[in-house]
C-alpha cells in the first residue's frame, strides 16, 4: 500500500536560516505529491503540489521537486522567517481519479528569531 | 464563514456514550471527507462523499463508526459507544473535484476526547 515517511522533528531554526524537510514516499502507480501546512489554531492548508515526475511546487518561498529516482518529495526553503513556524505534512495520492490522501507524520518547526 | 467550519471544536465524553459531530462545507464543494489524526500522526482517511452518497467508507475502523451526509452539504460523523481509542482530532475536508490533484481544504478540526 501507500505509505509516506518525513523526518521526525521538532526541527528548530533561526530566521533566515536554510529549511530542508526530507519526505520519502512509497507508492504504486504515479502519486500525486503534496506538502500541506498547519498553522497554530488554523486547518491543514495546501503548501504545494506536484503531480509528475520532476515537476517543482512552489508557494510562499518554498519549493519541493517530484523525484521519481528517488522517490522523494523534500521540501526546502532558503531562508525560513518566524511566521513558517508550523507543522509540515507531506501526503500523496494514488494519482488522476484518486481522492485518498496518504500522510506522513508531520514535521514541527519553530523558527526562532 | 468561508471556510469549513466544524463543530464542537472540542468533545469530552465518557467511554460508551454516543457523540455526533458536525461539519460544514465550503458552499459548492462536492467532495467532503473526513480524517482522523492521533497524537503525534498524519490524519488518516476515514470516509469520502460525493454529493450524498458515501463513495468510499473503507476507511472507519469499525461499524461504530457511522458519517451521513443527507442533503449533499452538512456531514455528521457519528460515534456509538465511544472508546478510549477512538480518542482523536477528527477533521473535515471539501473540494471542488474528487480527482487527487484536486485541493483539500481542510476545517480546524474536532478534537474528541473519551474518558
Amino acid at each position: 500500500g501507500n505509505s509516506v515517511t518525513q523526518m521526525e522533528g521538532p526541527v528548530t531554526l533561526s530566521e533566515e536560516a536554510f529549511l530542508t524537510i526530507n519526505c520519502t514516499y512509497t507508492a504504486t502507480g504515479y502519486p500525486s505529491l503534496f506538502w500541506y501546512v498547519q498553522y497554530p489554531g488554523e486547518g491543514l492548508q495546501l503548501l504545494l503540489k506536484a503531480t509528475k515526475a520532476d515537476d517543482k511546487g512552489s508557494n510562499k518561498g518554498f519549493e519541493a521537486t517530484y523525484r521519481k529516482e528517488t522517490t522523494s518529495f523534500h521540501l526546502e526553503k532558503g531562508s525560513v522567517q518566524v511566521s513558517d513556524s508550523a507543522v509540515y505534512f507531506c501526503a500523496l495520492s494514488s494519482g488522476a481519479g484518486s481522492y485518498q490522501l496518504t500522510f506522513g507524520k508531520g514535521t514541527k518547526l519553530s523558527v526562532i528569531p | 464563514g468561508a471556510g469549513v467550519s466544524q463543530t464542537p471544536s472540542n468533545k469530552v465524553t465518557e467511554k460508551g456514550k454516543y457523540v455526533e459531530l458536525r461539519c460544514d462545507p465550503i458552499s459548492g464543494h462536492t467532495a467532503l471527507y473526513w480524517y482522523r489524526q492521533s497524537l503525534g500522526q498524519g490524519p488518516e482517511f476515514l470516509i469520502y462523499f460525493q454529493g450524498t452518497g458515501a463513495a468510499d467508507d473503507s476507511g472507519l475502523p469499525n461499524d461504530r463508526f457511522f458519517a451521513v451526509r443527507p442533503e449533499g452539504s452538512v456531514s455528521t460523523l457519528k460515534i456509538q459507544r465511544t472508546e478510549r481509542g477512538d480518542s482523536a482530532v477528527y477533521l473535515c475536508a471539501s473540494s471542488l473535484m474528487s480527482g487527487g490533484t484536486g485541493e483539500l481544504f481542510f476545517g480546524e478540526g474536532s478534537r474528541l476526547t473519551v474518558l
